[in-house]
């Protein structure tokens, strides 16, 4: 396994178009969260799935947000009507509901990067 | 609702020398996890350091130790040793654990950047 991996890396879009993220957890991992880092800042939870189940929503995803993870693997980050405050790095990490050996849990993906201008 | 607070947005040290990154917590849960992540300036967020909050002794891995007082809810990142390769964002972070249903999302603090100097 190969660790969570993000696609694209980076992203420059025009305000008000759409994009789209993809997050691979590592396989066995059940558990897929989804964060925003802004420049200079810690990142910030955004939201989580258990399998499928989308189970808490930060107060941060509003409603151009959109997150799905439909066969209980890969998970998606829709960012509808983009604006220039989108801008940030959007990381995704994965972990089982197990305590595990390895990282105690958490494997995070290196993020995906969005520039709105 | 938990939060992380760490003090110090920078940080000197030189090379070889040790280093103590602040981190202080608030939570009236009892059961929760404090972890230490680095993060260079590639993105990638990197585990260093677990700590329970039952956990009876301070945690150690490698260069890196935590010294956990559960009193003051503080969890310092004490760096021994310094190398120019540390030089990175540092970040504490916590999430409550719920049992069987396992750890909930982290809550990250602002984060520390952390420059070694030769």
């Amino acid at each position: 396994d190969t660790g969570v991996s993000q696609n694209p890396r980076h992203k420059i879009t025009k305000r008000g178009q759409n994009v789209t993220f993809r997050c691979d957890p590592i396989s066995e991992h059940n558990r897929l969260y989804w964060y925003r880092q802004t420049l200079g800042q810690g990142p910030e939870f955004l939201t989580y799935f258990q399998n499928e189940a989308q189970l808490e929503k930060s107060r941060l995803l509003s409603d151009r947000f959109s997150a799905e993870r439909p066969k209980g693997s890969f998970s998606t980050l829709e960012i509808q009507r983009t604006e220039q405050g989108d801008s940030a790095m959007y990381l995704c990490a994965s972990s089982t509901t197990r305590d595990s050996k390895n990282n105690y849990g958490y494997t995070f993906g290196s993020g995906t990067r969005l520039t709105v201008v | 609702a938990q939060k992380i607070t760490q003090t110090q947005p920078g940080m000197f040290v030189q090379e070889k020398e040790a280093v103590t990154l602040d981190c202080t917590y608030d939570t009236s849960d009892p059961s929760y996890g404090l972890f230490w992540y680095k993060q260079p300036s590639s993105g990638e967020m990197i585990f260093l350091i677990y700590q329970g909050s039952y956990d009876q002794q301070n945690a150690t891995e490698g260069r890196y130790s935590l010294n956990f007082q559960k009193a003051r809810k503080s969890a310092n990142l004490v760096i021994s040793a310094s190398q120019l390769g540390d030089s990175a964002m540092y970040f504490c972070a916590m999430t409550l654990s719920r049992g069987d249903t396992g750890r909930r999302a982290l809550t990250f603090g602002s984060g520390t950047r952390l420059q070694v100097q030769p």
